[in-house]
């Protein structure tokens, strides 16, 4: 069974750095891209960053470009997102998402909240 | 990084069909018929309810159908009931420097 449990969510002041990690089962790992998918309260969803099976191609939507990174660690089976210089419309529930061979999501995980406040 | 055009809301009564429509341009929904249709109840994550514009995963119900005409794709969900209200998203690869692009999403309200 794929099982995707992201952690690190939180409160986090405007200008903050949060690091959010994902642990993926029940596949193997690194013969898939991943994603992070964001949905602000009250709001869709939002694709926010992917990266290739071997970590050597990485996209972000323009709002996070410079300020967020994705990264994986495939010995760990492993996804993160490094976010800094974090802002109000940060604040989201964000979802690690496996990619299909066409890149959309098949699996989910259950989402971590971050509030970015003061 | 536009989005795909969905309808904001949709509604069918128990037993009916209802159609939801996700509008793109020829770098995306009309580039492949690799569209997928997600459903999403109140604080729950997504779920996967067709991939590659019309295959259904295993254990998603027969009632939901996908079909592309052109730039748009659409995800038709038939013998309405109760436990399909719910938030729906269409997600395609995009040729374009990011790859993926979601919908705005549709709430179905089963009246």
């Amino acid at each position: 069974e794929v099982q995707l449990v992201e952690s690190g969510g939180g409160l986090v002041q405007p200008g903050g750095s949060l690091r959010l990690s994902c642990a993926a089962s029940g596949f193997t790992f690194s013969n898939f891209w991943m994603s992070w998918v964001r949905q602000a309260p009250g709001k869709g969803l939002e694709w926010v960053a992917n990266i290739k099976e071997d970590g050597s191609e990485k996209y972000y939507v323009d709002s996070v470009k410079g300020r967020f990174a994705i990264s994986r660690d495939d010995a760990k089976n492993s996804l993160y997102l490094q976010m800094s210089s974090l802002r109000a419309e940060d604040t989201a529930v964000y979802y690690c998402a496996r990619a299909n061979d066409w890149l959309c999501l098949d699996y989910w995980g259950q989402g971590t909240l971050v509030t970015v406040s003061s | 990084q536009s989005a795909l055009t969905q309808p904001a809301s949709v509604s069918g009564s128990p037993g009916q069909s209802i159609t939801i429509s996700c509008t793109g341009t020829s770098s995306d929904v009309g580039s492949y018929n690799v569209v997928s249709w997600y459903q999403q109840h109140p604080g729950k994550a997504p779920k996967l309810m067709i991939y590659e514009g019309s295959k259904r995963p295993s254990g998603v119900s027969n009632r939901f159908s996908g079909s592309k005409s052109g730039n748009t794709a659409s995800l038709t969900i038939s013998g309405l009931q109760a436990e399909d209200e719910a938030d729906y998203y269409c997600c395609s690869y995009a040729v374009s420097s990011t790859f993926v692009v979601f919908g705005g999403g549709t709430k179905l309200t089963v009246l």
